[in-house]
């Protein structure tokens, strides 16, 4: 199945700075590449997507990169702020595309 | 539109007790996973559901079984309780699971074993 490995567990930034969190997949075939946000008490939720036919793709201070030959995409969030503290999740497809897989999360706290 | 719904919201069991979850998915949504998020550990995916029919597995013991209904309505079930069952279970309905759909999850049902 799909293994999707995510770098780094902790990240913390002041506020105001950059963060970049990294996630790598193992299936070459998988072309969808979501990324959700999880408060704390709160339920994952959708922040940003990539599909594979793309390599960039960015909605106001977020982008998602994507590598395919590399098997890897990222999430950057520029001038990070304090409700950008969260647990961020990378997922890819499973080696049919009938779910999808989860990265372990990133605890992104960002210090006023 | 309604969202993802879980019931029970939060629950208690005993080692060797079992339980059942239910998931409503949004109208429309005919694939319902299920997840176990655990603190540490991220989100593990148990099983996918997709017309009635359990398209995938995770690497869960048999104790954890799961169905859908014919409304895609999704029950997940976990016999013989142990302590490290405790979690937060979490499903996500989507259209369909074809590999480029967007998640919705439920708010989760939190599971405590004593």
């Amino acid at each position: 199945g799909e293994n999707v490995e995510q770098h780094p567990s902790t990240l913390s930034v002041q506020e105001g700075d950059s963060a970049v969190i990294k996630c790598t997949y193992s299936d070459s075939a998988s072309n969808y590449f979501p990324w959700y946000k999880q408060e704390l008490g709160k339920r994952p939720q959708l922040i940003i997507d990539i599909r594979s036919n793309v390599g960039e793709k960015k909605d106001q201070r977020i982008a998602v990169t994507l590598n395919k030959t590399a098997k890897h995409f990222s999430l950057h969030i520029t001038e990070t702020q304090p409700e950008d503290s969260a647990v961020y999740f990378c997922a890819a497809p499973s080696y049919n595309n009938n779910d999808m897989r989860f990265g372990a999360g990133t605890r992104l706290t960002v210090k006023p | 539109k309604a969202g993802v719904t879980q019931t029970p919201r939060y629950l208690i069991k005993t080692r060797g007790q079992q339980v059942t979850l239910s998931c409503s998915p949004i109208s429309g949504h005919r694939s319902v996973s299920w997840y176990q998020q655990t603190p540490g550990q991220g989100l593990q995916f148990l099983f996918e559901y997709f017309s009635e029919t359990q398209r995938n597995k995770g690497n869960f013991p048999g104790r954890f079984s799961g169905r859908q209904f014919s409304n895609s309505r999704s029950e997940m079930n976990v016999s013989t309780l142990e302590l490290g069952d405790s979690a937060l279970y979490l499903c996500a309905s989507s259209m369909d699971m074809t590999g480029a759909n967007v998640l919705t999850f439920g708010a989760g049902s939190r599971l405590t074993v004593l």
